[in-house]
């Protein structure tokens, strides 16, 4: 049971690249997240899935596109991208129903654009 | 739309000292609340929620919550804490019994514990 598995650990854009942050879980869970964190702004969300087949913008979804490709995975897409985009990247599940809610954590994506 | 507010940005306490954060949220629906700790270069994960019941909650690692409904808080205390507790501290709200809608979190709170 790896928990939330995110791939690459590291990665170094130029200005203008693209790159796909890819994403799994394998607890089963219906709801999975994308936020990004910068020093000094806690965490803000890019894009969720509440289940299969649909996303939802966050409040930062600007620049960022997102697949939900099936249950397990959810990936993360910068088509084109900016210095501005420089942070460290989570990927989150979330158990669902009235006790659950709970959301369990990737170890991160640390991404650098120059 | 629902909002988490947490009032320390940052706390400095000495080994040994308790602990209290604060973390007020506006929903006036019933709601799950967490409390996520990231330890240094580490991703968040979860310390202790509350969904229903008793509203004093223990979590790890000697940590516990208080659910007040009327103040719509949900605090973080430790009697004693530890230099190994330095972490950022998040609080975090979501509907109750519902598999829709995002959790919300509060901006987070670091704690430096000095040895």
């Amino acid at each position: 049971n790896a928990g939330v598995t995110q791939t690459p650990k590291f990665q170094v854009l130029k200005t203008g690249q693209s790159m796909t942050l890819q994403c799994a879980q394998d607890m089963n869970h219906n709801s999975m997240y994308w936020y990004r964190q910068d020093p000094g702004m806690g965490l803000r969300l890019i894009y969720y899935s509440a289940s299969e087949g649909t996303t939802d913008k966050g409040e930062v979804p600007n620049g960022y596109n997102v697949s939900r490709l099936n249950k397990r995975e959810f990936s993360l897409r910068l088509e084109s991208a900016a210095p501005s985009q420089t942070s460290v990247y989570f990927c989150a599940s979330e158990k669902a129903g009235g006790a659950g809610g709970e959301q369990y954590f990737g170890p991160g994506t640390r991404l650098t654009v120059t | 739309a629902q909002s988490v507010s947490q009032h320390n940005h940052h706390v400095i306490l000495s080994e040994a000292a308790s602990l209290e954060l604060g973390c007020n949220y506006s929903y006036g629906g019933t709601v799950n609340l967490f409390w996520y700790v990231q330890y240094p270069g580490q991703h968040l994960q979860l310390l202790l929620k509350y969904f229903s019941g008793d509203p004093l909650v223990k979590g790890i690692k000697g940590f516990e919550a208080e659910f007040i409904k009327s103040k719509f808080s949900f605090n973080l205390r430790k009697p004693s804490v530890q230099w190994s507790d330095t972490a950022e501290y998040f609080c975090a709200v979501k509907l109750y019994n519902t598999n829709a809608g995002k959790s919300t979190f509060g901006d987070g709170t670091t704690l430096t514990v000095k040895p």
